[in-house]
């Protein structure tokens, strides 16, 4: 068990909808990285936040976006889904510096099927 | 930009065979380099790491050295289990690239009894 909590663990939806990933880090870290693991693109980085704010981007749509609270939880919000944003999708959360290349510790996934 | 290349799959051995999964990386700083698995239906783990040159990560059998003259982190086990079987990812992660990692497409290797 990492420490990393995701809800919830399988989402099943229709085309043009919109779902909201949630996220709890272990606790302590300040950093959570959002990654999509889908059959054709591999594992790719979406976005990390840091204390609540928005420290990089990857190769995040424009359609998705994502937040992090006071209490350190982040929300990755998909919206005006297609069938391709079927994938996995991971959080990911490390240590106290933003700078530093820390150790990333993974959540268990949810598993996102837009029908 | 930083990548990383690893050996296709799927890698099918017999139990107590000897296993390397090759794993190259480009990088413009001195990254870690990171080896993740995935077990069926579960999430990442962290396998090894190496945080410079010439450090050995090592866990449950498996080693990967960090090679700077070779761009290389091969992952190596003497003699692997049905247990093993999984996907494998080479990773990196540095300043240069925000501490996010950058993970190769993932091995897939299956163990016979």
């Amino acid at each position: 068990d990492s420490g990393v909590t995701q809800t919830p663990k399988h989402l099943i939806t229709a085309t043009g909808q919109r779902v909201t990933l949630r996220c709890s880090p272990r606790s302590g870290d300040l950093s959570v990285y959002w990654y999509q693991q889908s059959l054709d693109q591999g594992l790719q980085f979406l976005i990390q936040y840091y204390n609540g704010e928005e420290r990089a981007k990857g190769n995040i749509l424009e359609r998705f976006s994502a937040q992090q609270f006071p209490d350190l939880h982040s929300e990755l919000n998909l919206s005006s889904l297609e069938l391709g944003d079927s994938a996995l999708y991971f959080c990911a959360s490390s240590g106290r510096t933003s700078l530093s290349v820390n150790e990333q510790f993974f959540g268990p996934g949810t598993r996102l099927t837009v029908l | 930009g930083d990548s990383v290349t690893q050996m296709e799959g799927p890698v099918t051995l017999s139990e107590e065979a000897f296993l390397t999964i090759n794993c190259t990386y480009t990088a413009t700083g001195y990254p870690s380099l990171f080896w993740y698995v995935q077990y069926p239906g579960e999430g990442l783990q962290l396998l090894l790491k190496a945080t410079k040159a010439d450090d050995k990560g090592s866990n449950k059998g498996f080693e990967a050295t960090y090679r700077k003259e070779t761009t290389s982190f091969h992952l190596e086990k003497g003699s692997v289990q049905v247990s093993d079987s999984a996907v494998y990812f080479c990773a990196l992660s540095d300043y240069s690239s925000a501490s996010k990692i950058i993970f190769g497409s993932g091995t897939r290797l299956s163990i016979r009894p």
